[in-house]
């Protein structure tokens, strides 16, 4: 079913370690994006790509890098994890322009950096 | 740079009372705006667009770009519409930027 997945949904990590959180759709989108966002409030856009070879910051400055390697994968990686980094971060994709079907968004992986 | 504001953190009802949840955008070309909604321990997903003028699970929302708003409206609320429900707007980058988001809480 074409879906889009994220792994792992909960980790919990010392600080400075080095992380990535995955994400991967079937849905051949072209558009993905990571949101951080803390329990009850707004999404906060770090990262989102075009497409293959293409990533870009978001609005919220985050120390957080990405790549597109292939058109499914987005993964999120953070060199050295701190405290400050505890949340929930949200991984999305859509088509070109997301209106015709919105867009989708996978389960989350909650974070705790202790 | 475009803004979401919904105003109400959160908002509590009792059932069949009508529900608005509030949202206005500030962007200076064609807004193109949606609901999400998020039930507990579920998934944000789509709830409605405004290009599609459709009604979902009773819920309709319509574009004023007199007021800049995009309400969300259900003449009867039901308990299985507690949740957050987020407003959203891609504008001319398709880049969607979201509300700070609204607690609905229908009570018995």
């Amino acid at each position: 079913e074409a879906d889009i997945y994220q792994t792992p949904r909960y980790l919990v990590i010392g600080t400075g370690k080095k992380i990535t959180l995955e994400c991967s759709q079937t849905m051949g989108h072209d558009k993905m994006y990571w949101y951080q966002q803390d329990p009850g409030m707004e999404l906060h856009l770090i990262h989102y790509s075009y497409g293959v070879n293409s990533t870009e910051k978001g609005d919220l400055s985050s120390e957080s890098t990405v790549s597109r390697i292939r058109t499914e994968h987005f993964p999120l990686t953070l060199e050295s994890a701190r405290p400050s980094h505890t949340s929930q971060y949200l991984c999305a994709s859509s088509d070109v322009t997301g209106l015709s079907y919105g867009y989708t968004f996978g389960s989350g992986t909650r974070l705790t950096v202790v | 740079a475009q803004r979401v504001t919904q105003p109400e953190k959160l908002l509590s009802v009792f059932k069949g009372a009508p529900v608005e949840l509030k949202c206005n955008y500030s962007y200076s070309g064609s807004p193109e705006l949606f609901w999400y909604v998020q039930y507990s321990r579920q998934r944000l997903q789509l709830l409605l667009r405004h290009i599609s003028r459709e009604s979902i699970k009773g819920f309709t929302a319509d574009l004023n770009k007199g007021e800049t708003s995009f309400h969300l409206k259900k003449p009867f609320a039901q308990e299985e519409d507690s949740a957050m429900y987020y407003c959203a707007n891609t504008g001319g980058s398709y880049i969607p930027t979201f509300g700070r988001g609204t607690s609905l809480i229908v009570h018995p």
